[in-house]
């Protein structure tokens, strides 16, 4: 069965960091794209950031390029999402995602929550 | 990231069709047969319904079906039941950008 459980969401103050963990099970992690998508309080999805299977290519949406940095580790079965110089327009759900070809999002974590608050 | 147009709601009584209609531009729907559809009951994460336009994954009732036509793709559930009243979301590939999400559809059973 594949699993997807993300975890590291917090409260944290404007300005402050932040990383978010996908603990994947069930599938060899290298052969997928993954993805983070998020979704603010009473909002739509945005998508977040990609990384290919072996890591070696990575793509960000503009709102959190320079400030973002995704990465993973296949031999421990994880993604990861560095977040940077956070302010309250990135408090959201944090979903990871399997990639499986062009957006095909498979399967989904349950999310985890990121308040960017004083 | 390019944005998809979506309608806000759409409604239909038990037993009816409801149609979504998402529409891009020919650098996204237009031009790839990549378009997806996720179903999103609230509180939960997001569930994958349609891909590659008109494919259903296993598990998900043929009462779904995709469509495109043009720039614009869409989503219809036939036979309505309760269990179908949730947010829906449309993604394409893009050219340039790689992706492209509609804003959502919530849609209602009356």
């Amino acid at each position: 069965e594949v699993l997807l459980v993300e975890s590291g969401g917090a409260l944290v103050q404007p300005g402050g960091s932040l990383r978010l963990s996908c603990a994947a099970s069930g599938f060899t992690l290298s052969d997928y794209w993954m993805t983070w998508v998020r979704q603010a309080p009473g909002k739509g999805l945005e998508w977040v950031a990609n990384i290919k299977g072996d890591g070696s290519d990575t793509g960000y949406a503009d709102s959190v390029k320079g400030r973002f940095s995704i990465s993973r580790d296949n031999a421990k079965n994880s993604l990861y999402l560095q977040m940077n110089s956070l302010s309250a327009e990135d408090t959201a759900v944090y979903y990871c995602a399997r990639n499986d070809d062009y957006y095909k999002l498979s399967y989904w974590g349950q999310g985890t929550l990121v308040t960017v608050s004083s | 990231q390019s944005a998809l147009t979506q309608p806000p709601s759409a409604s239909g009584s038990p037993g009816q069709s409801v149609t979504i209609s998402c529409t891009g531009t020919s650098s996204d729907i237009g031009d790839y047969n990549y378009v997806s559809w996720y179903q999103q009951h609230p509180g939960k994460a997001p569930k994958l319904m349609i891909y590659e336009v008109t494919k259903r994954p296993s598990g998900v009732p043929d009462r779904f079906s995709g469509s495109k036509s043009g720039n614009t793709a869409s989503l219809t559930v036939s036979g309505l039941q309760a269990e179908d009243e949730a947010d829906y979301y449309c993604i394409s590939y893009a050219a340039g950008t790689h992706v492209a999400l509609g804003g959502g559809t919530k849609v209602t059973v009356l």
